[in-house]
């Protein structure tokens, strides 16, 4: 199975700054057939489901705001919130899906500083 | 707007089946695969396989030995049976859409909470 990490673990950060999150995959998800990466970003609020953010590692989900954007690519990739809203509490996965089963990493955590 | 519900016991005896079902409204189950994930209390969340209409299906290895799914087109239901339960397998299930036969999940259930106790 591919391990996928995040870091940090937890980030605070104030109101209308920019908060970063990192995500990296044991082995490349680079996927050669359309030159994307096999990544997504779920948004986690306390009782919820996840929710779809962004898939093919920087390509937004249909509603998601624009201040969420993803990046990176091969093994390394990077969510990032440009402008930090109260409503962006709540934990961030990423997961691969470049070979089954799919994987999700730890989560991240990211609050109001 | 596609919603999925889950449904099923949410208490489950050592040793015992646990059974889940996802019930889906605003699309047919014919057009995706659908999948089962959870999430230990406090913890990540784990892939448990998916199934397609024509039956079709794919489990985490992990977890192969005991699970079965199912789906009822008549319904635009699919189900979960987890045999031989222990204490690791509480947790919140959640039912979803799985984009592609290895992509990334766009509609999810708003999970519910299996406890394994006797």
């Amino acid at each position: 199975d591919i391990v996928m990490t995040q870091s940090p673990d937890s980030l605070a950060v104030s109101l209308g700054e920019r908060a970063t999150i990192n995500c990296k995959s044991s082995q490349s998800v680079f996927y050669s057939s359309n030159n994307k990466n096999c990544l997504a970003w779920y948004q986690q609020k306390p009782g919820q489901p996840p929710k779809l953010l962004i898939y093919w590692a920087s390509t937004r989900e249909s509603g998601v705001p624009d201040r969420f954007s993803g990046s990176g690519s091969g093994t390394d990739f990077t969510l990032t919130i440009s402008s930090l809203q109260a409503e962006d509490v709540a934990a961030y996965y990423c997961q691969q899906y470049s070979t089954t089963p799919p994987t999700f990493g730890p989560g991240t955590k990211v609050d109001i500083k | 707007q596609v919603r999925l519900q889950e449904s099923g016991p949410g208490l489950v005896k050592p040793s015992e089946t646990l059974s889940l079902t996802c019930s889906v409204s605003g699309d047919s189950i014919t057009t995706y695969y659908w999948s089962w994930i959870r999430q230990p209390p406090g913890k990540g969340l784990e892939w448990i396989g998916y199934i397609y209409y024509s039956g079709s299906t794919n489990y985490n290895p992990s977890l192969k030995s005991r699970v079965t799914m199912s789906l009822d087109m008549s319904k635009n239901q699919f189900s979960l049976k987890l045999t031989s339960v222990t204490a690791a397998d509480a947790a919140v299930y959640y039912c979803a859409r799985l984009v592609g036969t290895s992509g990334w999940f766009d509609y999810w259930g708003q999970g519910t909470l299996v406890t394994v106790s006797s």
